[in-house]
């Protein structure tokens, strides 16, 4: 299948910092999608990605789909405790979404 | 409440046994999914289905086999067949297959 890298692999911050993380790839990607799992449970769906360059909301989450197609970034802004979770990132090409290896978020009160 | 259900939440099977794990949603979506998660790795695509009475086998479909009787359930069996079955299983929905996919709580299956 499609390799995504997604770094970095964990972060330790204190809370009310900022948080970034992307994925890259070597294939181009037609949809990017931001999800956060917590243990022992299902991916929750943060952000969708449609188009090249496209930059969307979604409270203190904003992602960014890279203009080559490629890549594509999260942050956080202001992370309070229940911000930690794992955070996968999710490239679709033809019929499947090919996911990253997560980003482990530790928030420090 | 709109969703997708997968029961049981915890499954435990002694090595040799097929088990069939549950998947149910009623958001009337036509593509499904079933993924694998292991410690520390991303999910991988164990077979999809895009509409009733079809299916896709995904990146690591072998010792697993579907069903897609009916637009609601996609129900999938771990055969004595998989070498390594113990794993955290996954179900997802979308509108179609390129549509962002929404999951499940997940099964965590345990095989001794």
């Amino acid at each position: 299948g499609q390799q995504l890298n997604q770094s970095p692999q964990s972060m330790f911050i204190q809370e009310g910092e900022d948080v970034s993380m992307n994925c890259t790839s070597s294939s181009i990607f037609n949809t990017w999608l931001w999800y956060k799992q917590e243990p022992g449970e299902g991916p929750v769906l943060l952000i969708a990605l449609y188009k090249a360059g496209e930059l969307t909301s979604n409270g203190r989450l904003t992602a960014q789909f890279g203009i080559t197609r490629k890549d594509s970034f999260l942050n956080i802004s202001a992370s309070i405790p229940s911000d930690v979770g794992i955070y996968f990132c999710a490239g679709q090409s033809g019929n499947q979404f090919y996911f990253g290896t997560g980003t482990s978020l530790t928030v420090i009160p | 409440d709109g969703g997708i259900t997968q029961s049981p939440k915890y499954l435990f099977r002694k090595e040799g046994q097929n088990v069939t794990l549950s998947c149910e949603q009623n958001l009337n979506h036509d593509a499904m999914y079933w993924y694998r998660q292991d410690p520390g790795q991303g999910l991988r695509l164990i077979y999809y289905s895009q509409i009733v009475n079809d299916f896709q086998k995904g990146d690591i479909a072998e010792g697993y086999s579907v069903s897609r009787e009916k637009k609601e359930s996609f129900p999938l069996t771990v055969t004595s067949a998989q070498k390594n079955p113990t794993a955290f299983y996954l179900c997802a929905s979308s509108f179609t297959a390129t549509y962002e996919q929404y999951f499940g709580p997940g099964t965590r299956l345990t095989v001794t």
